[in-house]
């Protein structure tokens, strides 16, 4: 079971990211997809989750107006994008497996700098 | 609602090092546990309170008391040195992380 993401990346202020999470190894969509971020030097900051099943999503609420998620089933990759950003986005972001109450299995990571 | 965990754990090489979480949702829901060491990505190391998954140690376990979740590491080795995070869900399916733990053995 893997969990693959996209590249670095850097983006100016107000711009948007797109991630992606290719997923081998087991059925997609059985399980959905969580989305976790890690500011420099901070703790883990569950975002939102997605169904790979139904498409159903739910958000924390500060990233309800600003994250997008999509899944792809027939290559078995989720995206999610996150708009407007700020310098306060700029953490490592990962998805993960999620097993409903948590996550078992994370991929890589991605890094998103914002900067002028 | 958070959940919260001391900054840090100090251990000798064999010792048991002990972290807990704490938060009122603790009471009615599962704790979940993942260590991560530096520049790498989170693993989980304990599920459902007290559930390992196939291929964690058997020096990590979980155990429960009221709103408050433990982690033990018994026999602590050098490789155990990471940050630890605490997780739990609400019923609407929001995850809340812990604070964060960093153990040292020392």
């Amino acid at each position: 079971v893997q969990l693959v993401q996209s590249g670095a990346e850097v983006k100016q202020p107000g711009a948007s990211v797109k991630v992606s999470c290719k997923a081998s190894g087991y059925t997609f969509i059985t399980y959905g997809i969580s989305w976790v971020r890690q500011a420099p030097g901070q703790g883990l900051e569950w975002m939102a989750y997605i169904s790979a099943y139904n498409g159903n999503t739910h958000f924390a609420q500060k990233f309800q107006s600003r994250v997008f998620m999509t899944t792809d089933t027939s290559t078995g990759t989720a995206y999610m994008e996150l708009r407007s950003l700020t310098s306060d986005d700029t953490a490592v972001y990962y998805c993960a497996r999620d097993r409903r109450d948590y996550v078992d299995v994370w991929g890589q990571g991605t890094l998103v700098t914002v900067s002028s | 609602y958070e959940l919260t965990q001391p900054p840090s754990v100090s251990v000798s090489p064999g010792q048991t090092a002990r972290i807990t979480c704490s938060g009122d949702a603790l009471a009615n829901q599962y704790a979940y546990w993942y260590q991560q060491k530096p520049g790498q990505a989170p693993v989980l190391v304990i599920h459902n309170d007290s559930k390992r998954p196939s291929g964690i140690p058997e020096r990590f376990s979980g155990s429960t008391s009221g709103t408050t979740v433990t982690l033990t590491i018994s026999g602590v080795q050098a490789e155990d040195e990471a940050d630890y995070y605490c997780q739990s869900a609400d019923s609407s399916g929001t995850f809340v992380f812990g604070t964060g733990t960093k153990v040292s053995v020392l």
